[in-house]
């Protein structure tokens, strides 16, 4: 099956600066990879996403880019704000039929004033 | 739309007890999915739904069982509950269409002592 590995696990930055968070995965049939956002205590929430069809992807702050050859992708975020401190999770996902998300472990985020 | 939601909360089992984890979704997603998050080791897929009447397992279903008897409730049910099972139980949801993009639930909090 598919295997994700998310690094690091932890991330610290000042406000301003910008963070990245960087994810690998096993299976090259994976073709559709989101980001989820989980602040404490709280659900984990859709971000952004990327398919395979596309190489990079912006909403405002924050980007994701792919590189199915290398078979990793990561998320950007720029300009960082304390509200932006969270877990964030990436995932990966075959799509289509009956395909279901596999996980990384996840990033503590931590934005310091 | 309430989007997804569970039930209880928070509950305390004790070694050997049963109970059923609700979730109903009244978005009229045909896929549903149940997840358990422990520290540190992100998301982990229990069982999922594609629709009324069907079920499949997912990554760690050894401890549970699932039921899909409509489109809206997908009832999680923990036998024998065991301390490995403490967690937080994610449920979510999504179309049959961006299949992908899922909707997650508050959670429970399940502490079996």
């Amino acid at each position: 099956g598919e295997n994700v590995e998310q690094h690091p696990s932890t991330l610290s930055v000042q406000e301003g600066d910008s963070a990245v968070i960087k994810c690998t995965y096993s299976d090259s049939a994976s073709n559709y990879f989101p980001w989820y956002k989980q602040e404490l205590g709280k659900r984990p929430q859709l971000i952004i996403d990327i398919r395979s069809n596309v190489g990079e992807k912006k909403d405002q702050r924050i980007a994701v880019t792919l590189n199915k050859t290398a078979k990793h992708f990561s998320l950007h975020i720029t300009e960082t704000q304390p509200e932006d401190s969270a877990v964030y999770f990436c995932a990966a996902s075959m799509g289509g039929g009956y395909s279901t998300l596999t996980f990384g472990k996840g990033t503590m985020l931590l934005v310091s004033p | 739309n309430a989007g997804v939601t569970q039930t209880p909360k928070f509950r305390i089992l004790k070694i050997g007890q049963s109970m059923t984890l609700q979730c109903t979704q009244d978005m009229n997603h045909n896929y549903m999915y149940w997840y358990r998050q422990d520290p540190g080791m992100g998301l982990k897929l229990i069982y999922y739904s594609v629709g009324a009447g069907i079920t499949d397992k997912g990554e760690v279903p050894n401890g549970y069982n699932v039921s899909r008897s409509t489109t809206e409730d997908f009832p999680l049910r923990l036998e024998l509950a065991a301390p490995s099972q403490t967690s937080v139980y994610f449920c979510a949801s999504s179309t049959g269409t961006r299949r992908e993009t899922q909707y997650f639930g508050p959670g429970t909090r399940l502490l079996v002592l």
